[in-house]
């Protein structure tokens, strides 16, 4: 099956940081991927669509500004967290799709990031 | 916003037993995926149900999806060990069929299952 790569799986750092996650897919190109965020014990929350070439679109709640996205091209997609605090804390998953539309459309999760700011 | 309600949300039984996980909605989905999640790692996917009243097996797996398109229940027949897990529904919605929204996936809080030996 396709294969979402998500990197640094644990990522640890100081309140006021910017930390980086990638996303890529290494066998399918996908023109879009998804954001999650994920606390423990809970379900996966959609932070936001990003559209390769495009600007992400955000949902309600998520600002923008501190989870800039950018999918400059059809297998890399990238979040970061600027000037993190440590309720940013958390666990975040990426995913894929394969752009094939309709009912046959399949999605592929990343392994997830943990971060941890302090 | 549809709300995927699942239960239980905690379930912990022996190897060789069997055990049901429910996803319910009060609203249609066009189609409802199952997820399974270990700690440290994404979710990935087991089965996808589109059609009312559908039922498909994965070997010891069983899913349903509701004649309504607002339920779907999976089935787990003589536990094992490897089945423990975190178990998530999503629900895609009636005609976002676009490939940009059909990814937005609604999520259910999840069942985390243990199964001991």
């Amino acid at each position: 099956g396709a294969v979402v790569s998500q990197h640094p799986s644990r990522v640890i750092c100081k309140s006021g940081t910017s930390v980086k996650i990638e996303c890529r897919s290494l066998d399918f190109q996908a023109t879009t991927m998804f954001w999650y965020r994920q606390f423990p014990k809970q379900s996966l929350m959609l932070m936001a669509t990003s559209n390769e070439g495009s600007k992400a679109t955000y949902e309600q709640g998520v600002e923008k500004d501190k989870f800039l996205i950018n999918h400059a091209s059809l297998t890399l997609s990238t979040l970061t967290v600027t000037s993190a605090h440590p309720e940013d804390s958390s666990f975040y998953i990426c995913s894929a799709s394969t752009g094939t539309g309709g009912l046959n459309e399949k999605l592929f999760f990343g392994s997830g990031t943990q971060l941890s700011v302090l | 916003t549809q709300l995927l309600e699942q239960s239980p949300q905690f379930l912990s039984i022996q190897e060789g037993e069997n055990l049901t996980v429910y996803c319910n909605s009060s609203s249609v989905f066009s189609s409802l995926q199952w997820y399974r999640q270990e700690p440290g790692e994404g979710p990935v996917l087991l089965v996808t149900v589109v059609t009312g009243g559908e039922v498909k097996k994965l070997k010891r797996l069983t899913f349903q999806f509701g004649d309504a398109r607002k339920d779907s229940s999976l089935h787990i027949t003589a536990a094992q060990p490897g089945d423990t897990g975190l178990y998530l529904c999503a629900g895609g919605s009636p005609g976002l069929m676009t490939t940009d929204s059909w990814g937005k996936l609604q999520f259910g809080a999840g069942t985390q299952v243990v199964v001991t030996p």
